[in-house]
């Protein structure tokens, strides 16, 4: 079992829909991440938060919006998807790199998006 | 920034030891080396990780070269579950971690 919890498991949503993918953990960690993952594939980095701040978007579309509630939450709302963002969507977290640098990044399951 | 290079996949024995390289000839004096795996659905999960010095944890060693340009991460004893793709990663303290390709690890019974 992985420290960082994600929901849904499994999503389809269609191309008008609105959707939301969660990601909690509880390690105290301030740094968190948003990847995406298509087959066959390595990860793909889209967003970090630090200290619930976005600091780094890797160019990602817009129907694509991250939020970071509170330290312990991550979401990633999904809106006018197209059929090519199904992929695997990771989030990860760690210590914040200030503060511990080199800090491993521990991962979730993800969440298995198909954009119908 | 040029990322690592590592063969596409290898294959290995049970039980017996594997070593699996990474170039990373454009590395800076401050990049660390990092090791993550992915096993089949799961997420990344950390290895190991370190500047200059060879490094031993619970779960593998990591023998980095005198030039820093290349690395060698070493499973002592492969067992099935160890089958996965291992990604080596150069980071920058502080930076989020980008990950190349990786190798795809096979091990047979």
């Amino acid at each position: 079992d992985t420290e960082v919890t994600q929901t849904p498991k499994h999503l389809v949503m269609g191309m008008t829909n609105k959707k939301s993918l969660k990601c909690e953990q509880h390690m105290g960690h301030r740094a968190m991440y948003w990847y995406k993952q298509k087959a066959k594939k390595p990860p793909e980095l889209m967003f970090v938060y630090s200290y619930e701040k976005l600091s780094i978007n890797e160019s990602v579309p817009s129907r694509f919006s991250p939020e970071c509630p509170n330290s312990s939450l991550l979401n990633l709302h999904l809106h006018a998807l197209q059929p090519e963002d199904s992929a695997l969507y990771l989030c990860a977290s760690s210590q914040d790199w200030r503060t511990e640098k080199n800090s491993p990044l521990h991962f979730g399951n993800g969440t298995r998006l198909t954009v119908t | 920034d040029a990322k690592t290079t590592q063969p596409n996949s290898m294959e290995s024995n049970e039980e017996e030891p594997v070593h699996l390289p990474c170039n990373h000839s454009t590395i800076s004096g401050t990049d660390y080396i990092h090791w993550y795996r992915q096993l089949p659905s799961q997420g990344p999960e950390y290895v190991i990780h370190g500047l200059t010095s060879n490094v031993n944890n619970r779960m593998a060693s990591l023998a980095i070269a005198e030039d820093r340009k290349s690395s060698t991460l070493i499973l002592h004893r492969a067992t099935l579950r160890d089958a996965a793709v291992y990604y080596c990663i150069k980071r920058n303290s502080g930076y989020a971690l980008n990950f190349g390709k990786g190798t795809s690890l096979l091990v047979t019974p």
